[in-house]
């Protein structure tokens, strides 16, 4: 089983719609648990980071769930700029090895 | 805002050759980080260094790899003898506090190394 595995892509969807994506990891001793995204060709960018209790960021709410090992990031009201690749992030006890999904690839389409 | 910063953007060399990539973090930040992503594939971590020593590598980060902080600045890795396989884009990071959830590591622009 792979450590972090994410929702194969891609993804098209248009502009306005709700998109939702699914991780799964492995480790359950894993300790932090991000959502990134990145460009094409550009460096990963922190999107938010995912609290056990579930957090919402304007548009995008991630969620935890300890037991399932599953975390999920819900996009609303899809903008063309979101476009981009969005990365499941896990980082171990002690916060020294981060783990990156393979990403799910996001089309918005107008 | 504060950003971290790498050098060379594009280093070509041929194989068997040594190479330096060179990062510079967020000056108070005190975890820092090497990634690479080959193309088309997923970003890999290699090595954290922590208090001058590292604190954790990848079955990637093999003999042929070394981490340095010189002078308090600059974090580099240097590839030995360098592959074919090595071509990859090469992330740098840094964060100021470790892997809680509230931190953020922030990557920098990233160094395409291609192998000839």
């Amino acid at each position: 089983r792979k450590e972090v595995e994410q929702d194969p892509g891609p993804f098209n969807v248009p502009e306005g719609a709700t998109v939702a994506f699914n991780c799964t990891y492995s480790n359950s001793a894993s300790q932090s648990f991000f959502w990134y995204r990145q460009d094409c060709r550009k460096e990963p960018k922190l999107l938010m980071s995912v609290y056990s209790s579930g957090n919402e960021d304007g548009r995008f709410t991630a969620q935890l769930n300890r037991a399932s090992q599953y975390i999920s990031l819900l996009i609303r009201d899809s903008k063309l700029s979101d476009s981009a690749t969005y990365l499941c992030v896990v980082m171990n006890t002690g916060g020294f090895k981060t783990i990156f999904g393979a990403g799910t690839r996001l089309f918005v389409k107008a | 805002e504060p950003e971290v910063t790498q050098t060379p953007s594009h280093q070509v060399t041929q194989m068997g050759q040594e190479v330096i990539l060179r990062c510079v973090p967020i000056s108070n930040h005190l975890y820092f980080y090497w990634y690479r992503q080959i193309l088309g594939q997923k970003v890999e971590f290699l090595v954290s260094f922590y208090n001058n020593e590292i604190s954790e590598k990848s079955e990637i980060f093999d003999d042929q790899f070394s981490v340095e902080r010189p002078d308090g600045s600059n974090f580099t890795l240097k590839i030995r003898s360098t592959k074919l396989e090595d071509s990859a884009m090469y992330f740098c990071a840094s964060t100021s506090t470790g892997g809680y959830s509230t931190d953020t590591q922030y990557f920098g622009p990233g160094t395409r190394l291609t192998v000839l």
